[in-house]
């Protein structure tokens, strides 16, 4: 497809389970970009990438998230030892230059923790 | 530190109505003033934007002002159809830097 493609669109996790939420940016976007989406609330950062270099990971929350994009274009947000408040609408966003509204953004993948 | 405040929802509306969503941001550097828009069922997209005090984002009918003085960029559109029913967010990003700052939505319905 021609967006930002996400997977699963869904995930329920058991407490304490590790979960790994994948993103397939828009074709030759430089930039990608992983936001948290708690219910009511608003996006909040999380981390960005320039090709396969993590150039700032200041709003991970804590050391159980952790992201990667290795070849510079599919990226992975795992959570190690997921945590009831951890349950949030995770969304991937890329584009082709540095500017974070330049970004498009996928649906994004629904994490339920029971 | 830097935030956006919005006006709680929902906002109900008849179409053909005025809407008018508030907006304020608190920043340090110079911020760039974005409204985005995430319809039912779909991603979030950038609605207008505005980079600096002053300027006029428009698209789709819908407009805002950065206004400095009064630290607001309100979101208003002179008659609304029930089509623009969606989560609607403020947003600001500080230059040079790599994200985008949210409020924390506004939900829109429009009845017929």
């Amino acid at each position: 497809g021609a967006g930002v493609s996400q997977s699963p669109r869904y995930k329920v996790a058991k407490r304490g389970q590790d979960v790994a939420l994948r993103c397939d940016p828009i074709s030759g976007h430089v930039s990608l970009f992983w936001y948290q989406q708690a219910l009511g609330q608003g996006p909040e950062f999380l981390t960005y990438f320039q090709n396969e270099a993590q150039l700032d990971k200041s709003g991970l929350p804590s050391d159980r998230f952790f992201a990667e994009r290795p070849e510079g274009s599919v990226s992975t947000l795992k959570i190690q030892r997921t945590q009831q408040e951890d349950s949030a609408v995770y969304l991937c966003a890329s584009s082709l230059g540095d500017r974070p509204w330049e970004a498009f953004f996928g649906q994004g993948t629904r994490l339920t923790v029971v | 530190g830097n935030s956006v405040t919005q006006m709680e929802g929902p906002v109900t509306l008849s179409e053909e109505a005025f809407l008018t969503i508030n907006c304020t941001y608190t920043a340090t550097g110079y911020p760039s003033l974005f409204w985005y828009v995430q319809y039912p069922g779909e991603g979030l997209q950038l609605l207008l934007k505005a980079t600096k005090a002053d300027d006029k984002g428009s698209n789709k009918g819908f407009e805002a002002t950065y206004r400095k003085e009064t630290t607001s960029f309100h979101l208003e559109k002179g008659s609304v159809q029930v089509s623009d029913s969606a989560v609607y967010f403020c947003a600001l990003s500080i230059y040079n830097t790599d994200k985008l700052i949210f409020g924390t939505g506004t939900r829109l319905q429009v009845f017929p």
